[in-house]
């Protein structure tokens, strides 16, 4: 079983609607958890990292808010717009051996729609 | 100051076959790691190297090998090729390793025929 899920597996918006994309992890206890972002053929870019003591972040019209408690994260997307569509990876980086691992989420594909 | 660069860019191979991709890293950064991209498995960790030692691996077989060169470069290599191992392969590079961020490149698209 995969210690990252996100939901939902797809999502498609209209242009300037608001949307939010959700991350349950089960890694315990982690370095720190982020956001990427992926275009198609494309390399995953950073949006957002967070470490354990961080509830929220922002990147401009991208915001990732982080409860350990319940080992969940969610990245809200504000007045999307077209170049927003793209597959969203939550990452959490887990602490092991000498150096760190990267647990995936398998994305999130959103569409955003004219 | 230059991004992560991955060469090939897209690698046709048939199967039985081996295979070496590049990754540079952004210069300063010692650290670089592998993955694999499949759109049914998602990203999926295959190693890390920190100044020329292999640091971390994931859980492939051993037909999934890689170095690191004194100068941060690295090479993955992948022998006795199989249909299976058609996907993006992802190269990141981070000042120190997966406790920092990680920047990655535009990946190598291997296709095995």
């Amino acid at each position: 079983k995969n210690q990252v899920e996100q939901s939902p597996q797809s999502l498609i918006i209209l242009e300037g609607k608001n949307c939010t994309l959700q991350c349950n992890y089960t890694v315990s206890p982690f370095s720190n958890l982020r956001w990427y972002k992926q275009d198609t053929g494309r390399g995953p870019v950073s949006l957002t990292i967070m470490t354990f003591s961080e509830n929220t972040k922002s990147n401009g019209r991208y915001t990732a808010t982080l409860d350990a408690d319940t080992k969940q994260s969610s990245l809200h997307i504000t007045a999307s717009q077209l170049s927003d569509s793209a597959s969203y990876i939550c990452v959490v980086s887990l602490k092991r051996g000498s150096g760190y691992a990267l647990n995936f989420g398998k994305g999130t594909s959103l569409l955003v729609t004219p | 100051k230059a991004g992560v660069t991955q060469t090939p860019r897209y690698l046709i191979k048939t199967r039985g076959q081996q295979v070496t991709l590049s990754c540079s890293p952004i210069s300063g950064h010692r650290s670089v790691s592998w993955y694999q991209q499949t759109p049914g498995q998602g990203l999926q960790f295959l190693f890390e190297y920190f100044s020329e030692t292999q640091r971390n691996k994931g859980n492939f077989p051993g037909r999934f090998s890689g170095r690191q060169f004194s100068n941060s470069r690295s090479e993955m290599n992948v022998s006795t090729l199989e249909l299976g191992d058609s996907a993006l392969y992802l190269c990141a590079s981070s000042l120190e390793g997966g406790g920092r961020e990680a920047f990655f490149g535009q990946g190598t698209r291997l296709t095995v025929v």
